[in-house]
Formats: C-alpha cells, structure tokens, sequence
C-alpha cells in the first residue's frame, strides 16, 4: 500500500530562518512520481514541484529547494531565508506511475507559520 | 500551464437538499478527472476518479448514490451532493489529468446548514 508521511504538524519560524519540511513515503512501485503543494488559507493548492522515481536530483528553484533520497525513501523541501508569505499548509503526495500524477496520496500536511 | 476552472467556489445549501459542483479544464481536454475531500484541518482524500463517458469509480468508503459524480465531456466533471448533510461541509476539489500531471481547480468550499 502507498502511504505519505509528514510528521512534522505544525512549524513556526520567524522570518529569514531556514526550515525544512519532511516527507515520508512507502511504496511498493519502482516508478512513482512525488510531489508537493502549497495551500494558503483560501484552498486553492499551489503546484511546486514533481518528482519522478528515476530522477535523485536534488533540484532548486529560488529559495526552495528538495532532496529526494531513495534510499530513505524522503523527499525533503527546504525554504531558505523564509518569508512571512510563505506561511501556509504543505502537502507532500506521491502517485502511481500508471496514474501519470493524477490520482495523488497526501501526507497529512504540514502548517508553517513565518512570524515576521 | 493547463488551467482548470471550478464552480462554485463557495455555496451554503440547505439540509436535504442537493448541490452540483462543476470542475472544468478549460484548455486541454481530460478524459480523466479525480475529485478529492479536505475536512478542516486535514489532508486531502481521494473520493473518485471520474472518467469521460463511464462510470465514475469511487475510493472505498465513498456511498457512490450520495456524491453523483458525471463526467459527460472531456472538459466537464460534474459532482452532486445529493441530501446534503451538516456532516458533508467540506472542501471539495477537483483535479483533470493532463499529460505530466494533475491540473488542480480553485476548490469548492460546502457549507450545508
């Protein structure tokens, strides 16, 4: 069975802080896709990046970046030097191959809060 | 990007009564479009996967007669929620299958009362 696992419920920081966001996740696929949302307060979820199974790149884009480890089964996100505008509920979700990404599993989400 | 549009955005219904929600992909057509649940401080669960011109298949748990699901086109995903219930408040949001990926809609907040 898949499952995602976001242990870390609640975050705060304050601005300018580095914090990491953790994501677990189970498997029995060898190809998989993973990913991870940002949801503001009004709902809508915000596409940040997908990762495929083959692809242990980490990857960086402005003040995000990610570490995927297979071998820990994690795909980490990082947000440095943090911002009040980051403040938000994260989801780290993982998807079939077979699903091209469309039928997605949530972690249970983690709220960050960035005090100014 | 591929966009995806959802409507209501916000609706209050009545107790008994039934309410449709619409998600549409506005410019790429998908066969497939899955149609998720978020209670208040939760995570999103998968409710079903609609496919164009079949029955949609529902995640186990989810009554197929209470929550219609109606995906006549390949840019039209309808959900009903048929006899509403203070228990089905919820967030409802949809997502269609482009070729990378999901596109996700706005996201329909239900208030049944």
């Amino acid at each position: 069975a898949q499952k995602v696992t976001q242990a870390q419920t609640e975050i705060s920081v304050v601005e300018k802080e580095d914090v990491t966001l953790d994501c677990v996740y189970e498997t029995r696929d060898t190809t998989y896709y993973l990913f991870w949302y940002k949801q503001p307060p009004s709902g809508e979820l915000v596409f940040l990046i997908r990762r495929n199974s083959f692809d242990e790149q980490n990857e960086i884009s402005g003040r995000y970046s990610w570490n995927f480890q297979k071998s820990t089964s994690s795909f980490n996100f990082t947000i440095t030097a943090s911002q009040v505008v980051d403040s938000a509920v994260y989801f780290c979700a993982l998807s079939e191959a077979g699903n091209q990404g469309g039928k997605l599993i949530f972690g249970q989400g983690t709220e960050l809060s960035v005090k100014p | 990007g591929a966009v995806v549009s959802q409507h209501p955005s916000r609706v209050i219904c009545k107790s008994g009564t039934s309410v449709k929600i619409e998600c549409r992909s506005l410019d790429f057509q998908a066969t497939t479009m899955f149609w998720y649940r978020q209670f208040p401080k939760q995570s999103l669960m998968l409710m079903a996967t609609s496919n164009e011109g079949s029955k949609a298949t529902y995640e186990q748990g989810v009554e197929k007669d209470k929550f219609l699901i109606n995906h006549a086109s390949l840019t039209l995903s309808t959900l009903t929620v048929t006899s509403a219930h203070p228990e089905d408040s919820s967030f409802y949001i949809c997502s269609a299958r482009s070729r990378d990926r999901g596109y996700f809609g706005e996201g329909s907040w239900l208030t049944v009362v």
